[in-house]
């Protein structure tokens, strides 16, 4: 299907371990984000990326690392989660200044 | 340093009425642009309006538009007509800065969930 797509939708994991969000768009937008969302804080930009292989940081990039090798992939990964990375992660993407589609959301819960 | 502001915590609206979400920012670019989104209980974030710092008109999508007032720095969202669905919860959003790779990230206000009442 076309769009943009996140995976998994719900995860739980323990603290320490490493975990990887996907994020897959068929648009071939240049642009990918990826947003965190927590209560009262609105989304905040973790990381975005302009193209394959270029990425920067966002507003809250600690203990994040992202990648893109191909443009339609955009994988978030936390390399140690902590309690305080539970959230609602959203990747989006834009091709225009006027626009950014957001997925379906990751419900993450660290224990 | 761009910041969106949305005043209203929580609202209420009389299924049929028009309501007003407000949102107010700050930024020193001259060029920017300015987003709703929408989001539903299930979670998903739905585009529902841009306005371009530069468009002389205020954006309208159906039931939706935007009052833009530039010297005020605000950017309201007026849904006409209201209907249950709109229950949701609602960002504002703003990018800014000249077209190159930083100024395509949003900047979200804390949101405002609206109630429509029957």
């Amino acid at each position: 299907d076309a769009g943009i797509t996140q995976s998994p939708r719900y995860k739980i994991t323990e603290t320490g371990r490493q975990v990887t969000l996907m994020c897959h768009q068929t648009w071939s937008h240049s642009y990918m984000f990826w947003y965190r969302q927590d209560l009262g804080h609105g989304l905040r930009l973790i990381y975005y990326s302009a193209a394959a292989d270029i990425t920067d940081k966002g507003e809250v990039p600690d203990g994040y690392v992202v990648s893109r090798s191909k443009t339609e992939n955009f994988p978030l990964t936390l390399e140690s989660a902590t309690r305080s990375q539970t959230s609602v992660y959203f990747c989006a993407s834009s091709e225009s200044w006027e626009e950014q589609f957001f997925g379906p959301g990751t419900r993450l819960t660290v224990l | 340093a761009q910041k969106i502001t949305q005043t209203q915590p929580g609202m209420f609206v009389q299924e049929k009425e028009a309501v007003t979400l407000d949102c107010t920012y700050d930024t020193s670019d001259q060029s920017y642009g300015l987003f709703w989104y929408k989001q539903p209980s299930s979670g998903e974030m739905i585009f529902l309006i841009y306005q371009g710092s530069y468009d002389e008109q205020n954006a309208t999508e159906g039931r939706y538009s935007l009052n833009f007032q530039k010297a005020r720095k605000s950017a309201n969202l007026v849904i006409s007509a209201s209907q249950l669905g709109d229950s949701a919860m609602y960002f504002c959003a703003m990018r800014g800065g000249f077209k190159m790779d930083s100024s395509y990230k949003l900047i979200f206000g804390s949101g405002t969930r609206l109630l429509v009442r029957p």
